[in-house]
């Protein structure tokens, strides 16, 4: 059971922003750096965003974070259909001492 | 470019036990905490331990506590997982990741995983 929270779909069509959201509490999100993840079903995630808002190399910059408080979030902007993927945010929590997951949110481009 | 090569994965009946390899390349191994990342089928990532860079410092999972045991061996550059008294609901896909040099930050880079199934 996870203790990062996010909704199980979102949607747009091409060119549109769309926004997942991830809940948790102050031992995780609220005191450490969220990380986010894409995955296309059946390879390996991919970092997407890390430390709440950092872009890796070669990331678009269609791709944003951002935090406040105990909940982040993931915005892509100008939705492509190679956007259609598996996304996961993650953060280590301090009272589990542990990296937990979120649920993950599957989004699918219309 | 970093590389991250899992093996051992296979067929184990419950109560077995299995030991996974990680083989990395690309980056001083030795200057980053490693991590294995496990998904069951169909469903999402389930971090699953991690170990420090000198090997003194390890974290597991609660479910997976007593049971495996994470390990590295800095001058082959290999990361280890041994797996005992294996259940079925341990039956996933085991990915080798590498963390940052720093404790609790990100998990950057994947293998392409190793799959374990644990059945009669």
């Amino acid at each position: 059971q996870s203790v990062l929270t996010q909704p199980p779909s979102a949607s747009g069509t091409p060119g549109q922003r769309v926004t997942i959201s991830c809940s948790g509490s102050s031992s995780n999100i609220g005191s450490n750096p969220v990380n986010w993840y894409q995955q296309l079903p059946g390879t390996a995630p991919k970092l997407l965003i890390y430390s709440d808002y950092q872009r890796p190399s070669g990331v678009p910059d269609r791709f944003s974070g951002s935090k406040s408080g105990t909940s982040a979030s993931l915005a892509i902007s100008g939705l492509q259909s190679e956007d259609e993927d598996d996304y996961y945010c993650a953060a280590w929590d301090d009272s589990l001492d542990v990296y937990v997951f979120g649920t993950g949110t599957k989004v699918t481009v219309l | 470019e970093v590389h991250l090569v899992e093996s051992g994965g296979g067929l184990v009946q419950p109560g077995g036990s299995l030991r996974l390899s990680c083989a990395a390349s690309g980056f001083t191994f030795s200057s980053y905490w490693m991590s294995w990342v496990r998904q069951a089928p169909g469903k999402g990532l389930e971090w699953v331990a991690n170990i420090k860079q000198d090997g003194n410092q390890k974290f597991y999972v609660d479910s997976v506590k007593g049971r495996f045991t994470i390990s590295r061996d800095n001058a082959k550059n290999s990361l280890y997982l041994q797996m005992n008294s294996l259940r079925a609901e341990d039956t996933a896909l085991y990915y080798c990741a590498r963390d940052s040099p720093r404790p609790r930050d990100v998990v950057d880079y994947w293998g392409q995983g190793t799959l374990v199934t644990v059945s009669s």
